[in-house]
C-alpha cells in the first residue's frame, strides 16, 4: 500500500519570502507519479505542479519548484517569492498507475503574512 | 471548456437516510473519480467510473454506490447514511485512465455532505 506523509500541518511565509513545504512517500511500485495539489477556501483541488518517478530533473513550473529525492522518497515543494494568493492548504499525492487513484498527504496550510 | 461540476454544493441528512450526490465531467473528459475528504484529512478513493462501468474502488463499504451515464456525468450514492459520512466529496473527471495522467485531472469544487 501506498502512504504520503506530510509532517507540517501549519507554515507560514512573509510574502516575497520562500517557502519550503515537505513530503515523504512510501511505495513498493516503480512507475508512479507525484503530484502537489492546492485547496483555497472555494474547496477545488488545482494542481500546483507534477513530477514524474522516472524524470531525474526536477519540475518546475514559474515560482513553484520540487526537490525529488527517489532513493530517499521524498518530494518537497519550493514556493518562491510567496504571494498572497498563495495562501491555501497544500496537498501531496502519489499516483499509482495499477491502482488508477490518488493517494494524499494530510496537508499543510500556508499562511502568508503581507 | 467546462470544468466539474457538482451539485448540490451543501446538504444535510439525518443518519440512516439515503443520499445521492451529481457530477458533470469536464468536456472531453470520459472516466470520473470520487474522493472523500473528512475534516483536515486529505481525499481518500472511493472509485472510478471508466466507460459506464466501475474501474478501480477504494475501501469503503458496499453502501456507498455509483453510476457513470452515457454524456460521462456521474453520480455517488450513499445507502444507509452514519454520522462518520460528514464529508466533502469530490469528485474528479479525466481523460482515459492509469498511465495516461498525462492528460490531467479536474477536480470539482465538492458536496459538503453533513450527517447528524
Amino acid at each position: 500500500a501506498q502512504t504520503v506523509t506530510q509532517s507540517q500541518p501549519e507554515m507560514s511565509v512573509q510574502e516575497a519570502e520562500t517557502v519550503t513545504l515537505s513530503c515523504t512517500y512510501d511505495t513498493s511500485e516503480s512507475d508512479y507519479y507525484l503530484f502537489w495539489y492546492k485547496q483555497p477556501p472555494s474547496r477545488q483541488m488545482i494542481l500546483v505542479i507534477r513530477q514524474e518517478a522516472y524524470k531525474q530533473q526536477n519540475a518546475t513550473e514559474n515560482r513553484f519548484s520540487v526537490n525529488f529525492q527517489k532513493a530517499a522518497k521524498s518530494f518537497s515543494l519550493k514556493i518562491s517569492d510567496s504571494q498572497l494568493g498563495d495562501a491555501a492548504m497544500y496537498f501531496c499525492a502519489f499516483f499509482s498507475t495499477t491502482g488508477n487513484q490518488f493517494y494524499f498527504g494530510t496537508g499543510t496550510s500556508l499562511t502568508v503574512i503581507p | 471548456e467546462t470544468g466539474v461540476t457538482q451539485s448540490p454544493t451543501h446538504l444535510i441528512k439525518t443518519r440512516g437516510q439515503q443520499v445521492t450526490l451529481r457530477c458533470s465531467s469536464q468536456s472531453g473528459h470520459n472516466t470520473v473519480s470520487w474522493y472523500q475528504q473528512a475534516l483536515g484529512q486529505g481525499p481518500q478513493f472511493i472509485f472510478q467510473y471508466y466507460r459506464e462501468e466501475e474501474n478501480g474502488r477504494g475501501n469503503f463499504p458496499p453502501r456507498f454506490s455509483g453510476l457513470q451515464f452515457p454524456n460521462y456525468s456521474s453520480e455517488l450514492n450513499v445507502n444507509a447514511l452514519e454520522l462518520d459520512d460528514s464529508a466533502l466529496y469530490l469528485c474528479a473527471s479525466s481523460r482515459g485512465t492509469g498511465g495516461l495522467v498525462g492528460y490531467g485531472y479536474t477536480f470539482g469544487s465538492g458536496t459538503r455532505l453533513t450527517v447528524v
